[in-house]
């Protein structure tokens, strides 16, 4: 079973322009992290945000978490080509702890 | 290593053959995951190793799956009379964490693309 949603399911943007990326969530979390997944690649680690952080900022990247509206967004600012990928939010399980639990992911094309 | 390596890349077999899929994690990473990640789908959980002890195995889906950890470095799924539901990528992610493991980011391999005939 998969616990986080992202919205929307593809996302075509040009270089230079933001992409946002949505995630929504069923149970309460401790951590919510964002990875990224090229083409028949693993995936990459973006970042980690704690439940009692609202907002965290690496690089070219911006996620937010909402907690009362179990929700998280990542905000790409002035996208690249090579930020074609699919992205997927990942919540820990609370209950043995002992996994990461994906969302279907967000396609990320960006044409230059 | 430098990272997570899995073996083989891709695997091709016929439906009630046995195969075996490897995984060598990071150095000293005593956290080691497996998950199946169907076309187009996020990855799923399918079974945890803490050190060489396997602490969940909870996802996988049927007795047909085992996997194994035994000196806690290389791990090995196994996957028994494959069917077709059973072509996936298979995914090895390891960490640093113990407890707490979400609080570490987790580092993948390639994954072995398994495509049952």
């Amino acid at each position: 079973s998969q616990q986080g949603e992202e919205d929307p399911q593809a996302l075509s943007i040009q270089e230079g322009e933001n992409a946002t990326m949505n995630c929504s969530y069923k149970t309460s979390i401790n951590n919510l992290q964002w990875y990224r997944q090229n083409s028949g690649r693993g995936l990459v680690h973006l970042i980690l945000i704690r439940s009692n952080e609202r907002e965290k900022h690496s690089g070219r990247l911006r996620v937010t978490l909402d907690t009362s509206k179990k929700s998280s967004s990542l905000l790409i600012t002035a996208s690249r080509a090579a930020d074609t990928a699919s992205y997927f939010c990942a919540t820990d399980f609370n209950q043995a702890g002992t996994a990461l639990i994906f969302g279907k992911g967000t396609t990320l094309s960006v044409s230059s | 290593g430098a990272g997570v390596s899995q073996s083989p890349r891709y695997k091709v077999a016929k439906r009630g053959q046995d195969v075996a899929l490897r995984c060598d994690p990071i150095s000293g990473h005593v956290s080691l995951f497996w998950y199946q990640q169907a076309l187009g789908q996020g990855p799923e959980f399918l079974t945890y190793f803490q050190n060489e002890a396997q602490l969940d195995k909870s996802g996988l889906p049927s007795d047909r799956f085992f996997a194994e950890r035994p000196e806690g470095s290389v791990s090995t799924l196994k996957i028994q009379r494959t069917q077709q539901e059973d072509s996936a990528v298979y995914l090895c992610a390891s960490s640093l964490a113990t407890a707490s493991y979400s609080n570490q980011p987790q580092h993948f391999g390639d994954g072995t693309r398994l495509s049952i005939l």
